[in-house]
């Protein structure tokens, strides 16, 4: 049984570029939320998604945009970089509505660096 | 969501005894207490949930008192292995969740030999 996947894992990009991510749930899963995390700090939300819509929005703007697939794939979007927006970008799976729903499985992340 | 403070950091040897104490002074009444563990470069991973008492499983313990106002990660025994960051999250589980789980800063704990 797969956990959850991302792609790519590491990824350099230059300021204003934009940058797409990846992530596949866990089998069995269908909600899929992302998350930022900066060196040396706790992840921070960005949004969540379930049934292909956006469920919950953290505090990011709308340079941060996401989309999630029917097989509950998901992608990160992430336009304009800046600086700023350098971190390990987490994706984690859920069921919905499931018991223990706030046990959610994270994915190795995604290490994005921008120059 | 309540908020939570907990140790910057934490030091133990190998073998011995490791309890993480955390404060959420504001924890509401449908609440749980959720602690996750993150290594170096990896996503954190659930360690344990609990909502009152003693909560035990394979890998530590969560004693919370009857007032729920803390909690205490305990981890028998540990080893090198465990060297990670622990986080302590408080919010709503299962119906009303919407799985926004608010991290802190987390306790690094260093296991040494």
């Amino acid at each position: 049984d797969a956990g959850v996947t991302q792609s790519p894992t590491h990824l350099i990009k230059t300021r204003g570029q934009q940058v797409t991510l990846r992530c596949s749930p866990k089998s069995g899963h269908d909600t899929v939320s992302w998350y930022q995390q900066a060196l040396g700090q706790g992840p921070q939300f960005i949004f969540q998604y379930y049934e292909e819509e956006e469920r919950q929005r953290g505090n990011f703007p709308d340079r941060f945009s996401g989309h999630q697939y029917p097989n509950y794939s998901s992608e990160l979007n992430v336009n304009a970089l800046l600086l700023g927006d350098s971190a390990l970008y987490l994706c984690a799976s859920s069921l919905a509505g499931g018991l223990g729903s706030y046990e959610q499985y994270f994915g190795p992340g995604t290490r994005l660096t921008v120059t | 969501l309540a908020k939570t403070t907990q140790p910057i950091s934490m030091d133990s040897y190998e073998g011995q005894e490791v309890n993480i104490t955390c404060s959420h002074n504001n924890i509401a009444t449908n609440d749980y207490i959720t602690w996750y563990q993150q290594f170096p470069s990896q996503g954190p991973r659930f360690i344990i949930q609990g909502y009152k008492t003693k909560v035990t499983n394979e890998v530590a313990s969560l004693f919370i008192p009857a007032d729920r106002k803390s909690s205490t990660l305990s981890l028998p025994r540990v080893s090198l292995s465990d060297t990670a960051v622990y986080y302590c999250l408080v919010g709503p589980s299962i119906s009303g969740n919407t799985g926004k789980l608010i991290f802190g800063q987390g306790t690094t704990l260093q296991v040494k030999p």
